[in-house]
């Protein structure tokens, strides 16, 4: 079955120890993404990746990392966690499709998800 | 800056009622990608339609439609003959190509339909 899978789905730590957050995807998705949602706010991306080793910041990357070793898994590293990090985080992947014509684009077709990883940091 | 909005915070109908959720983008870049997402209360997101900015074609699928008008920055979607099903949190999202695909999400309505 095509799945975006996430470990762990809770989590409750505390301020300052280290965690990370793991994302796979079994559909040979050159894009991956990790997103957090917060009331009111919708989803904001954090970091996204083009492919392997091509990593890029969102729109609120600070106090986060992310690592693209393999194509499959997108991790998500928060070195010293902190109560404004509590959030309900998504993984996505995609695929890229070349362009047509001469543009030199490609594009980017629906986002596949993961179930979620509901993150509280006391 | 990019940014989307969607103004309707909650929209309450009765079943069998037509609704329309309402999308507005900001973007100055020619080419990008416009999508709707569906979260249930189970809270999985649901992918349900793309639209690329330089196809306008409107789309009908079953109880689903969609009206992007590129003059007025707005990609909204209507459901018609509501289902009870049909509640859930809607997200309007816009992808641009800044050489990476950067992707921004609405806040997101907030469907009631009751029986």
């Amino acid at each position: 079955e095509a799945q975006v899978t996430q470990n762990p789905r809770y989590l409750i730590t505390v301020t300052g120890k280290k965690l990370t957050v793991t994302c796979s995807q079994n559909m040979n998705h050159e894009y991956m993404s990790w997103y957090r949602q917060d009331p009111g706010l919708g989803l904001r991306q954090i970091y996204y990746s083009m492919n392997v080793e091509v990593t890029d910041k969102g729109d609120v990357p600070e106090g986060y990392k992310v690592s693209r070793k393999e194509k499959r898994n997108f991790p998500l590293i928060l070195e010293s966690p902190s109560p404004n990090q509590t959030s309900l985080y998504f993984c996505a992947s995609s695929l890229r499709r070349p362009s047509f014509g001469t543009s030199g684009l490609s594009f980017l077709n629906e986002q596949f998800f993961g179930p979620g990883t509901r993150l509280t940091v006391l | 800056a990019q940014k989307v909005t969607q103004a309707q915070t909650e929209i309450s109908v009765v079943e069998k009622e037509d609704v329309t959720l309402d999308c507005v983008y900001e973007t100055r870049d020619t080419t990008y990608y416009l999508f709707w997402y569906k979260q249930p209360p189970s809270g999985e997101l649901v992918f349900l339609i793309r639209r690329n900015s330089f196809d306008e074609q409107n789309e009908i699928s079953g109880r689903y439609s969609w009206n992007f008008q590129k003059s007025t920055s707005s990609f909204n979607f209507t459901i018609t003959a509501s289902q009870v099903v049909d509640s859930a949190v809607y997200f309007c999202a816009l992808t641009i190509n800044t050489g990476g695909f950067k992707t921004i999400f609405g806040a997101g309505t907030r469907l009631f339909v009751k029986a």
